[in-house]
């Protein structure tokens, strides 16, 4: 079955990195598109970055561009988000997700917590 | 940029019918895609591309987008549907994919 596993989260200080992982396993990983999806405590889902089947694509949303990167590396069925001047506003909890078709998301991860504060 | 809007809440009895509603701009030319989320749990897609359903998914779920609003009904609600529920959709002439604000489903 598949199975998205988000790592690396925990508390960060304003304006330092972070990067987050997410290990994929259960499918081809390098025939889809993966997707980043963040909620703020009590909020609703934000749709953060998204990456293409081989990595040629890459898009962000507009509240983490020039901020953040997606990455992936096939041979390893691994996700990445690398986070840069963070901010208390993307204090959230991280899900990775799988995106077949490039229009919704099929498959989700358990998610990992990134809490921004001095 | 786009915006898909949702009720807040919506309240259902157990056995009957809930219906909950995302609107947006010419919504029925778009593909929507909707999502349950129980408290401290990550979404479960429960309706693709207007009114697919996935593998596991109950019939009781279906979906319909004939115009504004997209709709996702939940026949013979029973207490585990209690959740909140989202709209998505993707914007392709950015490559953006939205969320609608979310709907908490609460069975009396």
């Amino acid at each position: 079955q598949v199975q998205l596993l988000e790592s690396g989260g925990g508390v960060v200080q304003p304006g330092r990195s972070l990067r987050l992982s997410c290990a994929a396993s259960g499918f081809t990983f390098d025939s889809y598109a993966m997707h980043w999806v963040r909620q703020a405590p009590g909020k609703g889902l934000e749709w953060v970055a998204v990456i293409s089947d081989d990595g040629g694509h890459k898009n962000y949303g507009d509240s983490v561009m020039g901020r953040f990167t997606v990455s992936r590396d096939n041979s390893k069925s691994t996700l990445f988000l690398q986070m840069n001047s963070l901010r208390p506003a993307d204090t959230a909890v991280y899900y990775c997700a799988r995106g077949p078709g490039g229009t919704h998301f099929d498959n989700w991860g358990q998610g990992t917590l990134v809490t921004v504060s001095s | 940029s786009y915006e898909l809007t949702q009720s807040p809440s919506v309240s259902v009895a157990p056995g009957q019918t809930a219906r909950i509603t995302c609107g947006g701009d010419n919504i029925g030319s778009k593909s929507v895609h909707w999502y349950q989320q129980k408290p401290g749990q990550a979404p479960i897609l429960v309706i693709f591309d207007d009114s697919d359903r996935p593998s596991g998914i109950p019939e009781r779920f279906s979906g319909s987008n004939s115009g504004n609003p997209a709709t996702l009904t939940i026949s013979r609600v029973e207490a585990g549907d209690e959740a909140d529920y989202y709209c998505q959709m993707w914007d392709k002439r950015v490559d953006h994919y939205i969320f609608g604000p979310g709907t908490k489903v609460t069975v009396l």
